[in-house]
């Protein structure tokens, strides 16, 4: 059980493209979920907090208009990269929470923009 | 500010040795504690958690970690590592009054050789 899935698993895209990156939850309903980002050999930095039917909520210095999140239903959750350019590459994580404290994670999606 | 503190960015062991993988917490009234692996290229894998009661938590591929409030403490431990164990490992804690967001630690790479 607790099994989230995210779609694509690898992107490559050009400087100016949009990429968009599902998360969904594949065995349970899931109304938060949250978007990572992890940079070669460093942890993870928790980029949104995902809840379903209403806004995202943002961290300090993450750009809502350059990372879209909507959680249009209790399984999915997509995470839109606006206008990528190569310093966007990186390796982004998604979670979803299960109960009130423990979260599962996606095989992450690796974007890596030219 | 909340932090988790992994002291060890690498440990090296040999295998069927046994390992310890230690992490602090800034002290807090009331934390979750969990314990996710990371194989190279793919996303986190829950190993343990702490939410309440015995301060022994057991969890997966035999993996085991003990809950030491007074030290703030919440270190893993495996008696006989394998080489499959060759992993990134992540500590994280849960703050209440955090709407249950991770704290990572920075992580520690286990390589286990023979």
């Amino acid at each position: 059980g607790a099994v989230v899935s995210q779609h694509p698993s690898r992107v490559i895209c050009k400087s100016g493209t949009s990429v968009k990156i599902e998360c969904r939850s594949l065995d349970f309903q899931a109304t938060t979920m949250f978007w990572y980002r992890q940079f070669p050999k460093q942890s993870l930095m928790l980029m949104a907090t995902s809840n379903e039917g209403s806004k995202a909520t943002y961290e300090q210095g993450v750009e809502k208009d350059k990372f879209l999140i909507n959680h249009a239903s209790l399984t999915l959750s997509t995470l839109t990269v606006t206008s990528a350019h190569p310093e966007d590459s990186s390796f982004y994580i998604c979670s979803a929470r299960v109960g009130t404290e423990t979260q599962y994670f996606g095989p992450g999606t690796r974007l890596l923009v030219l | 500010a909340q932090s988790v503190t992994q002291l060890d960015s690498q440990v090296p062991v040999f295998e069927e040795a046994p390992v310890e993988l230690r992490c602090n917490y800034s002290s807090s009234v009331s934390v979750y504690l969990f314990w996710y692996v990371q194989y190279p290229n793919q996303g986190l894998q829950l190993l343990l958690k702490y939410l309440s009661g015995s301060t022994l938590v057991k969890g997966i591929n035999g993996f085991e970690a003990e809950f030491n409030k007074s030290q703030t403490s919440f270190h893993l431990r495996k008696p006989s590592v394998h080489i499959s164990d060759t992993a990134e490992y992540f500590c994280a804690v849960t703050y209440t009054g955090t709407a249950s967001k991770l704290t990572f630690g920075t992580g520690t790479r286990l390589q286990v050789t023979l």
